[in-house]
């Protein structure tokens, strides 16, 4: 069974530029979450999607959106770069079935660079 | 205050060793109590998961959960330096779906 697939693995962007990330979650896999992972502040949630529908959403600022389409598979988009938002982007997918919270399937993430 | 409270190490024992790695939350509706093993340049991997409190053995791995202080651990028997890896703590709510709030890590070293 193939794992989760995030693309691209590594970019390098510029500040005030925008940038999107793919995430394929595994086959049979309704859920999918992102998580940004920095040194100082560890894995923090983003959000997740549940059948094309937000279910739940972390505290980042609006810059920070998603969306998932009718095969599971889901993006994420940062608009107007900052510095701090250099990171590793994590893509979880998961059943999403009610009483299996946190059992969580990760990509090898998307590292970012802002410049 | 973090929700979740994780010494970060690094953590460096001999190879054959019993490795303790814990945490502390101040959440009482945590009720899912995960750990992930994370190695260098990649995503976390599953590698316990416990509902609610008990203790939970898999292998060299055993998994114990005590509500009542708030605190989790995750022991390592016969540790190997395959073992060598950041240890992350995770834990959600019920109806939290698949937002986890996870501790910072305790970075691990076994050494042969």
């Amino acid at each position: 069974k193939a794992g989760v697939t995030q693309t691209p693995r590594y970019l390098i962007k510029t500040r005030g530029q925008q940038v999107t990330l793919s995430c394929s979650p595994i086959s049979g896999h309704r859920s999918v979450s992102w998580y940004q992972q920095t040194p100082g502040q560890g894995l923090q949630f983003l959000f997740e999607y549940f059948s094309e529908t937000q279910r739940n959403k972390g505290n980042f600022p609006g810059r920070f959106s998603g969306r998932q389409f009718s095969n599971s598979r889901s993006e994420m988009n940062v608009s107007t770069l900052e510095l701090g938002d250099s990171a590793l982007y994590l893509c979880a997918s998961s059943s999403g079935l009610a009483g299996y919270g946190g059992e969580l399937f990760f990509g090898e993430g998307s590292r970012l660079t802002v410049l | 205050q973090k929700e979740v409270e994780q010494d970060p190490g690094p953590l460096s024992v001999p190879e054959g060793a019993i490795v303790s790695l814990n945490c502390t939350y101040s959440n009482s509706a945590f009720q899912y109590f995960m750990w992930y093993r994370q190695y260098s340049r990649k995503g976390p991997e599953l590698l316990m998961y416990t509902y609610s409190s008990g203790n939970k053995e898999d292998g060299r791995f055993t998994a114990q959960v005590d509500k009542s202080s708030k605190y989790i651990s995750l022991f390592i028997r016969d540790s190997q330096p395959s073992d060598s890896a950041t240890y992350l703590c995770a834990m959600s709510e019920p109806g939290g779906y698949q937002k986890v709030t996870f501790g910072t890590g305790t970075k691990l070293q076994v050494i042969p």
